[in-house]
């Protein structure tokens, strides 16, 4: 089955630094890789995702990239806030055409954003 | 759009007292998803289902663990009987699947606590 490696488990930045969570996985047929934010205390938010049929998406401040040959994919977050502090997850889609599967997640990367 | 709302937000226990998780999905969604969080060992599928229907129930611990979904409206997760090392927070999470990749939206969790 899929396996999600993150790296790393804890980050700490200086405000309007860059951040760059990475994570690997293991089956080549996933295909849907989405990153979830979440606060303490809180749920697990969607905040990007992308398909294996694209290289790179952003979002103002958030991009992630995919490179499916090397079965990796990324998420960097510019000019980091500290509202950005959080615990961020990455996932990938475990069946085949990923309609129908489940979402592998990683362990988690605890952001922390210092002013 | 409510999202998924989950009850209780919070319960207390004492240890071999039935507990019972209760999941509303998002209206349209037809799969359902429910995690388990601890410290430990991070974001866990216990179970989906698939138009009511579990499809994969591998992540379930034990035989005191059970889930039902009687309609594509509700979801309970029970807990008989219950010990210390079930508390965690339970999240239940909603998609809607065979329209290509969609992202899991999660409710607000249940805080269990067995003492």
């Amino acid at each position: 089955g899929e396996n999600v490696e993150q790296h790393p488990s804890t980050l700490s930045v200086q405000e309007g630094d860059s951040a760059v969570i990475k994570c690997t996985y293991s089956d080549s047929a996933s295909n849907y890789f989405p990153w979830y934010k979440q606060e303490l205390g809180k749920r697990p938010q969607l905040i990007i995702d992308i398909r294996s049929n694209v290289g790179e998406k952003k979002d103002q401040r958030i991009a992630v990239t995919l490179n499916k040959t090397a079965k990796h994919f990324s998420l960097h977050i510019t000019e980091t806030q500290p509202e950005d502090s959080a615990v961020y997850f990455c996932a990938a889609s475990n069946a085949p055409g990923g309609s129908q599967g489940n979402l592998i997640f990683g362990k988690g990367t605890k952001l922390s954003v210092k002013p | 759009d409510a999202g998924v709302i989950q009850s209780p937000r919070h319960e207390v226990t004492e240890m071999g007292q039935e507990v019972t998780l209760r999941c509303k999905p998002i209206s349209g969604h037809n799969s359902l998803f429910w995690y388990r969080q601890t410290m430990m060992r991070g974001l866990e599928l216990l179970i989906y289902f698939n138009n009511n229907v579990p499809i994969d129930d591998s992540g379930m611990p034990e035989d005191r663990f059970s889930a039902k979904m009687p309609n594509a409206s509700f979801s309970t997760l029970k807990i008989q009987p219950s010990e210390p090392r079930d508390s965690a927070v339970y999240f239940c999470a909603s998609r809607l699947t065979g329209l290509g990749n969609q992202p899991q939206h999660f409710g607000d969790g249940t805080r269990l606590s067995i003492l």
